[in-house]
């Protein structure tokens, strides 16, 4: 059972294009987490959201938690050639310590 | 280096093979992940350990999986007679501490080791 919906599943877009990645799921998070990947590499921590409706910026990557805290979106402006990558969300829920990971949204950006 | 490694990078075994893969966490991390990843998908979680125990084993496909953390640092992640099913990238993972949004939970990944069971 997938627990943690990502979409689209795959996005190749033109620099410096938007876009919004968005992982969605039926259950309660007390955290989630977005990360990126590159080939040969292990995820690198992106930022942790945890508060409803939080939003977090990071330069050119916006966050957002959604209100019930089940759904969470990531938007990119003006996408760079470097932001090519696996892009995965990852939540915990309350009471406990595993880690549940989206099904991952692979994006391609041309420069 | 200061970062989570793992061993072997490439392996590649014969069907009912028994491998076994290797992972050393960051010095002081109490906390230690194992998942799987196949394709370039999302990560399926396997185990996690604190300290030497592990108190969430839910993940384990199979009773051919085993797992265990010796004083409290290095990992082993054990395989018994591979099936071509159990081909995927194996990562690895550490925390200062387990679960939850603190910055001392904070996963940090080893590069993975990829199987290939043929």
């Amino acid at each position: 059972t997938q627990l943690l919906e990502q979409s689209p599943q795959f996005l190749s877009i033109q620099e410096g294009e938007n876009l919004t990645v968005y992982c969605n799921s039926s259950s309660v998070f007390s955290s989630l987490q977005w990360y990126r990947q590159e080939p040969g590499e292990g995820p690198v921590l992106l930022v942790t959201v945890v508060t409803g409706g939080e939003v977090k910026k990071l330069k050119r990557l916006t966050f957002q938690f959604g209100d019930a805290r089940k759904d969470s979106s990531l938007h990119i402006t003006a996408a760079q050639p470097g932001d090519t990558g696996l892009y995965l969300c990852a939540g915990i829920r309350s009471g406990t310590y595993k880690y549940i990971f989206g099904t991952g949204t692979r994006l391609k950006v041309l420069a | 280096g200061a970062g989570v490694s793992q061993s072997p990078s490439n392996k590649v075994t014969e069907k009912g093979k028994d491998v076994e893969l290797r992972c050393d966490p960051i010095s002081g991390h109490t906390a230690l992940y194992w998942y799987r990843q196949s394709l370039g998908q999302g990560l399926e979680f396997l185990i996690y350990f604190q300290g030497n125990s592990a108190p969430d084993k839910s993940g384990l496909p199979s009773d051919r999986f085993s797992a265990e953390r010796t004083g409290g640092s290095v990992s082993t992640l054990t395989i018994q007679r591979t099936q071509q099913e159990d081909s995927a990238v194996y990562l690895c993972a550490s925390s200062f501490l387990a679960g939850g949004p603190s910055s001392y939970n904070e996963q940090f990944f080893g590069p993975g080791t990829r199987l290939t069971v043929l």
